[in-house]
């Protein structure tokens, strides 16, 4: 089965300083890796995504995943944190056995930006 | 061009009640997928169909149900409502699951359901 681990529950960063959110898979096929955005009481806003193109991968607002099939990570990063960018951060692996695509989703990392 | 919509925005239901649940996908989508996510938790896979038919079914009880229109738009059911019901239910469509690619999926702002 296709899993994800967020290895941090809670990351708090200072404005302007760099933002790194881990991320661990396991697959037993080549994933299709992505990464969704919640804000408070709102719906899920992809981020970027990885389906073995490049493997560094470039998404919304300035973040950014590398997939490394060696350390089967993709870390989501930001060269500097804004305000705007406090949120719930998931994870996720899209599950493609049966016929579908069910994404399955890490448990999520609450990004706190401080001034 | 409009997004996901799934209404009602809110609901409030006593334990053993049912509930229904709409979603109307992105124009030109023809997949919706629903999920459930308590509180804290990630969303959890419910089912997903794909022009009518269902594709996939995750780990919840047959309580749920679902089913999705010749237009495209989507209902889930649950019915004898639980305490543990009580979530955000997410809709997402996209085009076909699966065709050699990977479609993203888009999510509507969710329900909010609260069981009583």
């Amino acid at each position: 089965a296709q899993s994800v681990t967020q290895l941090d529950s809670h990351v708090s960063v200072s404005e302007g300083t760099p933002v790194l959110l881990r991320c661990n898979y396991s697959s037993s096929y080549s994933p299709s890796l992505f990464w969704y955005v919640q804000h408070p009481n709102k719906g899920l806003q992809l981020l970027l995504k990885y389906t073995s193109a490049a493997t560094l991968v470039k998404g919304i607002n300035g973040f950014e995943a590398e997939f490394k099939k060696s350390e089967t990570s993709f870390h989501l990063t930001k060269p500097s944190a804004h305000m705007s960018d406090a949120a719930e951060y998931f994870c996720v692996v899209t599950d493609l056995t049966g016929g579908g695509n069910k994404l399955t989703f890490g448990t999520g990392t609450q990004l706190k930006v401080e001034l | 061009d409009a997004g996901v919509t799934q209404s009602p925005t809110h609901l409030i239901k006593t334990r053993g009640q049912h509930v229904t649940l709409r979603c109307s996908p992105i124009s030109g989508h023809k997949s919706v997928s629903w999920y459930q996510q308590v509180l804290g938790q990630g969303p959890q896979f419910i089912f997903q169909y794909y022009e009518k038919e269902e594709r996939g079914r995750g780990n919840f009880p047959d309580r749920f149900s679902a089913r999705q229109f010749p237009n495209y738009s989507s209902e889930l059911n649950v019915n004898a409502l639980l305490l543990g019901d009580s979530a955000l239910y997410l809709c997402a469509s996209s085009l076909e699951p699966t065709s050699g690619g990977v479609y993203e999926q888009y999510f509507g702002p969710g329900t909010r359901l609260t069981v009583t």
